[in-house]
């Protein structure tokens, strides 16, 4: 089935740092690819997404781009912050009994420090 | 508009004993699911339905039961609870069932002794 791999964690930063947090998947078909955030004590929000090869998915300085030629959407953020301390999880969409749901990775841990 | 609301949240139960957790959005959403969430293993499907009266089993259905008479709620039932069962436990809603943007609550974690 299809499935979703991210990069270990935790991750760790200073403020201001460069963020990438890799994120491959396998699918047989197209699916849509999404990056959701969990901040400390509450649920999955939607971070960003992209439901085409090539899109360019970007919301609050975050951005990561749908590359089918090597199956990833990879997250990046030029300047961390230390508000951005949360678990991120990468997801793709896929036909599940006619109806779509979401396939998660792991989840990466991040924290920055200022 | 207070979104996905979920009760209680925390709960310690025994083995074998019962309950339910609960489920509630204000959004007239026709999907709504659970997922559990352990350490190193993302979110797992446990139960869905795509509108009132319609319920079908996710990926780790097993020891769980739904049922969803109104559009709004939708309580999973742990009938006999066993350690393995330990996990933080999230609903989420979405507008239909092919909608991509899912609306997660706060969550419910549940520790099984």
């Amino acid at each position: 089935g299809d499935s979703v791999t991210q990069m270990e964690g935790p991750v760790t930063l200073s403020e201001e740092a460069f963020l990438t947090i890799n994120c491959t998947y396998t699918a047989t078909g197209y699916p849509s690819l999404f990056w959701y955030v969990q901040y400390p004590g509450e649920g999955l929000q939607l971070l960003l997404k992209a439901t085409k090869a090539d899109d360019k998915g970007s919301n609050k300085g975050f951005e990561a781009t749908y590359r089918k030629e090597t199956t990833s959407f990879h997250l990046e953020k030029g300047s961390v912050q230390v508000s951005d301390s949360a678990v991120y999880f990468c997801a793709l969409s896929d036909d599940y009994q006619g109806a779509q749901k979401l396939v998660f990775g792991q989840g990466t841990r991040l924290t920055i420090n200022p | 508009n207070a979104g996905v609301t979920q009760t209680p949240k925390f709960q310690v139960l025994k083995t074998g004993q019962s309950m339910t957790l609960q489920c509630a959005q204000d959004m007239n959403h026709e999907y709504m699911s659970w997922y559990r969430q352990d350490p190193g293993m993302g979110l797992r499907l446990i139960h869905y339905s795509v509108g009132a009266g319609i319920t079908d089993q996710g990926e780790v259905p097993n020891g769980y039961n739904v049922s969803r008479s109104t559009t709004e709620d939708f309580p999973l039932r742990l009938l006999s609870a066993a350690p393995s069962q330990t996990s933080v436990y999230f609903c989420a809603t979405k507008q239909d069932s092919f909608s991509y943007e899912q609306y997660f609550g706060p969550g419910t974690r549940l520790t099984v002794t």
